[in-house]
């Protein structure tokens, strides 16, 4: 199916150990991003890619790892993943633009706890 | 920077009744501003947005304009359902080239039949 997919949308793991959480789109749409949702905080951009093989921090990116090989694909890695990782997070991506305007278009979200 | 304040709530309304949620924000230049919802174990999905001052979006019944003069993008609408039990998030897009989106923290209306 077209749109954008997460996986797993779920997932346990202990302190210590890395984690992939994966992104995919069929739009090739230019900007990819990941943030995670936590109560009280709303959204916090993690990372965003502007294209393949562009990638830049975002607003919390201590402790993660992002690539992008390919247009389509935008994985998030937590190199030793911490208990203060535990969140929900999201993958959006939106076409580029000069302006602003763009809509930005969210993954179902993958739900990550470290023990 | 930019930054969007919105209550956290949650709002909890009989079905038909009047909605608003209050979003002010501030920001550089002139951002465009953008409604989304997330219903229960969904992503975020677009309900609405503006791109320039006095502009209104509406969807789905959901209205809102963007008012420069007092900085707010107000969501409203007349009649609310059950089904828009959700989080509704206020976000603004900086001007320029890079797709930057600052998010208020997500207003949660339950509505109750």
């Amino acid at each position: 199916d077209a749109g954008i997919t997460q996986s797993p949308r779920y997932k346990i793991t202990e302190t210590g150990r890395q984690v992939t959480l994966m992104c995919h789109q069929t739009w090739s749409h230019s900007y990819m991003f990941w943030y995670r949702q936590d109560l009280g905080h709303g959204l916090r951009l993690i990372y965003y890619s502007a294209a393949a093989d562009i990638t830049d921090k975002g607003e919390v990116p201590d402790g993660y790892v992002v690539s992008r090989s390919k247009t389509e694909n935008f994985p998030l890695t937590l190199e030793s993943a911490t208990r203060s990782q535990t969140s929900v997070y999201f993958c959006a991506s939106s076409e580029f633009s000069r302006g602003a305007t763009d809509t930005q278009y969210f993954g179902p979200g993958t739900r990550l706890t470290v023990l | 920077g930019n930054s969007v304040t919105q209550m956290e709530g949650p709002v909890t309304l009989s079905e038909e009744a009047f909605l608003t949620i209050n979003c002010t924000y501030t920001a550089t230049g002139y951002p465009s501003l953008f409604w989304y919802v997330q219903y229960p174990g969904e992503g975020l999905q677009l309900l609405l947005k503006a791109t320039k001052a006095d502009d209104k979006g509406s969807n789905k019944g959901f209205e809102a304009t963007y008012r420069k003069e007092t900085t707010s993008f107000h969501l409203e609408k007349g009649s609310v359902q059950v089904s828009d039990s959700a989080v509704y998030f206020c976000a603004l897009s900086s001007s320029g080239g890079y797709q930057k989106v600052t998010f208020g923290i997500g207003t949660k209306l339950q509505v109750i039949p």
